[in-house]
């Protein structure tokens, strides 16, 4: 158990339609990143969130928005839903990195999504 | 996009005997991770070694990092069934504002036969 928990699990949802995935990072991690894996595109990098602000923008669609709450809990909002939206979604977390070297970045379970 | 590269895409071998993945990159990084995922599931921090390391052990896992020629191989000896899953590197970077962010190969799927 990595310690970040990702709901729901699953969800099956239609074309056009919005969803929203949670997350909740390990205790103490300031850092909360998404990802999305596809079988076409592998695994890609969306948002990072530091302490609430974002941090890095990745390969996120503008259709996709994330925020990060005072709790430190992320929110992933994906909307007018396609096809190709279908993926296993991911959300990762990190303590602060006290020196260059990085710190390891851990991933929940992931949250499955098909649309139909 | 995709940073690293794995290599081998896919590695079949029999249980006990020992399994390299090889993974290049082509920039410059301040760690490279490594995470095992079984089919479909979440994915699973292995190790990480930074890039002023050379090699690191953890348990059955051996990982090298050669920044020189921006290669890293993760070795898994006496391998057995349940190792079975795609192995992915992922390497870590600091960029300007604070952002610190993984990119990820395409995996190796490693069966292990019983």
């Amino acid at each position: 158990d990595s310690g970040v928990t990702q709901t729901p699990k699953h969800l099956i949802t239609a074309t056009g339609q919005r969803v929203t995935l949670r997350c909740s990072p390990r205790s103490g991690d300031l850092s909360v990143y998404w990802y999305q894996q596809s079988l076409d595109q592998g695994l890609q990098f969306l948002i990072q969130y530091y302490n609430g602000e974002e941090r890095a923008k990745g390969n996120i669609l503008e259709r996709f928005s994330a925020q990060q709450f005072p709790d430190l809990h992320s929110e992933l909002n994906l909307s007018s839903l396609e096809l190709g939206d279908s993926a296993l979604y991911f959300c990762a977390s990190s303590a602060v990195a006290r020196y260059r070297g990085g710190n390891t970045i851990y991933f929940g379970e992931g949250s499955w999504l098909t649309v139909v | 996009s995709q940073q690293g590269e794995e290599d081998p895409q896919a590695l079949s071998i029999q249980e006990g005997e020992n399994a390299t993945m090889n993974c290049s990159y082509k920039t410059s990084i301040n760690n490279l991770q490594w995470y095992r995922q079984n089919s479909g599931r979440g994915l699973v921090h292995l190790i990480l070694i930074r890039s002023n390391e050379r090699e690191k052990h953890s348990g059955r896992l051996r990982v090298t990092l050669d920044t020189s020629k921006k290669s890293s191989s993760l070795l898994i000896t006496a391998s057995r069934a349940a190792d079975t899953a795609s192995y992915f590197c992922a390497t870590a970077a600091f960029s300007g504002a604070g952002s610190y962010q993984l990119t990820f190969g395409k995996g190796t799927k490693l069966s292990v036969i019983p």
